[in-house]
């Protein structure tokens, strides 16, 4: 089985600064990667996915992620965030055939004004 | 608004009873997986759905049964409930295979 590593639980950040989030995962076969984002009181959403070829994935509200097969890591970055990105982040990994989904157990995103 | 529906949005019971949350898929997909996120156990996968068919199984008691109808709507079962099943419970739907989920927006369940 797959496991997910959301490294920081919490993450404090001011207003306009960057953040990086970090997730790793335990696989030595091919995977796809997510990044879902939970507002308060609401679902899932997805932010961005890798499922093969460029290891930079652009999503949306302007982050990003870069998937590194050598140190088996998948970190959410974002230049500059905002008040409105105050979130619960889950990194997930899938096997490909998508049948089987690990999420990580989350990272709390507090954005300071 | 993600095109999953789920009914209904607040549940509370007592424990032994047992209940159904009901979901229903964005159209055109064709599976549907639940997941249980509580704040002790995180977000856990429960079991998937596809075209009708139970596809994948994860962390889902024998107490927790679900299925998934001829209009792929799925229903979550739950009985013998106990304190600890208190939970929001999501279902999402993805058309294929390539693991991109919608999430609807969760049923609470209070379990007293």
């Amino acid at each position: 089985a797959q496991s997910v590593t959301q490294l920081d639980s919490q993450v404090p950040v001011f207003e306009e600064a960057p953040v990086e989030l970090r997730c790793n995962y335990s696989s030595s076969v091919s995977v796809y990667l997510f990044w879902y984002v939970q507002y308060p009181n609401q679902g899932l959403q997805l932010l961005l996915k890798y499922l093969s070829g460029s290891t930079l994935v652009k999503g949306i509200n302007g982050f990003e992620a870069e998937f590194n097969k050598s140190q088996t890591s998948f970190h959410l970055r974002k230049p500059s965030v905002h008040i409105s990105d105050t979130a619960e982040y889950f990194c997930a990994v899938s096997d490909p055939t998508g049948n089987q989904f690990y999420f990580g157990t989350g990272t709390s995103l507090t954005v300071i004004p | 608004d993600s095109g999953v529906t789920q009914t209904p949005k607040h549940l509370i019971t007592a424990t032994g009873q047992r209940v159904t949350l009901r979901c229903s898929p964005r159209s055109g997909d064709l599976s549907v997986y639940w997941y249980q996120q509580s704040l002790d156990q995180g977000l856990q996968f429960l079991i998937q759905y596809y075209n009708g068919e139970e596809r994948a199984k994860g962390n889902i008691l024998e107490r927790f049964s679900a299925q998934q109808f001829p209009d792929l709507h799925s229903e979550l079962n739950l009985s013998s409930l106990e304190l600890g099943d208190s939970a929001l419970y999501f279902c999402a739907s993805s058309l294929g295979r390539d693991g991109e989920q919608y999430f609807g927006p969760g049923t609470r369940l209070t379990v007293t």
